[in-house]
């Protein structure tokens, strides 16, 4: 049973545009949420993350929200840039439940 | 400061060899997580380390597989008599502490295939 849902496997932005990748989560114990991006050939790295306190957290151009009510989470990215051209990891977890892991969304930025 | 470090970063093998794979967490980090990506997947957790002790090994596909952790540090992970099907990117991980609260640090991964 997948506890974290990507269900977008890819997604196309036009450069200066925004990106949402989307996630979802069906175990209520989980209370902290976290963003990775992988690039080819190498390991995923943390971009954002959100405690379940929160419902929205912004870095930059990055901003993750939060909605408890309907278990899920979203990644806003503005501007786009054709560097933000990866894989996006969706993560949930919590003081007693390991980190799972989404499937994956494959951003493609379009110049 | 460094981070986690794999070795070797790709490896090919004949099917039936056994292959170790080796992670080198960050200095300090007292949680160590294994996990595999298969073409076109997700990450699938495989084995959770909290310091030497495993109190997860829930995602280790079969008794193949078997991990152990050294000195609260270099963790090594075995597949004995390999398959095609055990063919990808291994990933490894550690955190300051353990299980969902802190974030993970990954390493470049190991991809192996298996012929």
């Amino acid at each position: 049973d997948q506890q974290v849902k990507q269900n977008s496997p890819s997604l196309s932005v036009q450069e200066g545009r925004i990106s949402i990748l989307n996630c979802d989560y069906t175990n209520s114990m989980f209370d902290y949420f976290l963003w990775y991006k992988k690039y080819p050939a190498e390991g995923p790295t943390f971009l954002i993350s959100i405690s379940s306190i929160k419902d929205k957290n912004e870095d930059g151009r990055f901003t993750v929200f939060l909605n408890k009510s309907a278990k899920h989470l979203s990644l806003h990215i503005v501007p786009s840039q054709p560097g933000d051209s990866a894989v996006y990891f969706c993560a949930a977890g919590g003081v007693n439940e390991k980190l799972t892991f989404g499937t994956g969304t494959r951003l493609t930025i379009i110049p | 400061g460094a981070g986690v470090s794999q070795s070797p970063s790709n490896k090919v093998t004949e099917k039936g060899k056994d292959v170790e794979l080796r992670c080198d967490p960050i200095s300090g980090h007292t949680a160590l997580y294994w996990y595999r990506q298969s073409l076109g997947q997700g990450l699938e957790f495989l084995i959770y380390f909290q310091g030497n002790s495993a109190p997860d090994k829930s995602g280790l596909p079969s008794d193949r597989f078997s991990a152990e952790r050294t000195g609260g540090s270099v963790s090594t992970l075995t597949i004995q008599r390999t398959q095609q099907e055990d063919s990808a990117v291994y990933l490894c991980a550690s955190s300051l502490e353990g299980l969902g609260s802190y974030e993970q640090y990954f390493g470049p991964g190991t991809r192996l295939t298996v012929t």
